[in-house]
């Protein structure tokens, strides 16, 4: 079982704000790290799968990092939306594993 | 709609009952995975079928739980003799191969009274 630790657990920003959030993760025998967002009521939703050190992508105001070797990646929010309200989750993936092993997540809150 | 789809979305039952939860997957995914999620933490993965066969299982599904894909379409997981600390969402994903991304339903919420 990887030890996947996500921060902050919670953050309060208001709109317009620019965010980031962590996620470390295990670096031995990585594979890919997930982000996913999950909006109360909802599915989660896959943001971004990461593979490459150096990685980084882009979606919206919305971006990633990735550092395998030190395993670590960082999620960038740009000018946060109140709609931008969500758990946002990750999720590495090792050679070995066949499955997800999350964070405990940052749950986002933008105020209007 | 073409996602993952789970029913019930809620599920209140009382101790000592059993409860069972479906999950109907993206129809050309062959994998299909239950992971569990309690308040204030992240999915906890359970258990996974390659098609019909049931290839993994977390040390988390006790032998209260069971999880059945019999054509390798649908999935069900069966809780018997519900106790409160099952009560959590239950989550159902999909995805076309090990390593590809895993698509989630809406969840389960179950509440044990």
């Amino acid at each position: 079982i990887l030890n996947v630790e996500q921060s902050p657990q919670s953050l309060h920003v208001q709109e317009g704000d620019s965010t980031n959030f962590t996620c470390s993760f295990p670096s031995s025998n990585f594979y890919a790290l997930h982000w996913y967002r999950w909006e109360t009521a909802k599915s989660p939703e896959a943001l971004f799968v990461m593979t490459l050190n150096g990685d980084e992508k882009k979606k919206g105001r919305i971006s990633a990092t990735l550092n395998t070797k030190e395993g670590y990646s960082y999620l960038y929010i740009k000018g946060s939306q109140p709609e931008d309200s969500a758990t946002y989750l990750c999720a590495p993936h090792n050679n070995a594993g066949n499955m997800l092993t999350f964070g405990g997540g940052t749950r986002l809150m933008v105020k209007p | 709609d073409t996602g993952v789809s789970q029913n019930p979305r809620h599920k209140i039952t009382k101790r000592g009952q059993n409860v069972t939860f479906r999950c109907d997957p993206i129809s050309e995914h062959n994998r299909l995975y239950w992971y569990r999620q309690t308040l204030g933490q992240g999915p906890e993965f359970l258990t996974y079928f390659q098609n019909e066969a049931q290839l993994e299982k977390s040390r988390l599904l006790s032998d209260r739980f069971s999880a059945e894909r019999p054509k390798g379409s649908f999935s069900t997981l069966e809780i018997q003799r519900t106790e409160q600390g099952d009560s959590a969402m239950y989550l159902c994903a999909s995805s076309l191969a090990r390593h590809n991304e895993q698509f989630f339903g809406p969840g389960t919420r179950l509440t044990v009274l």
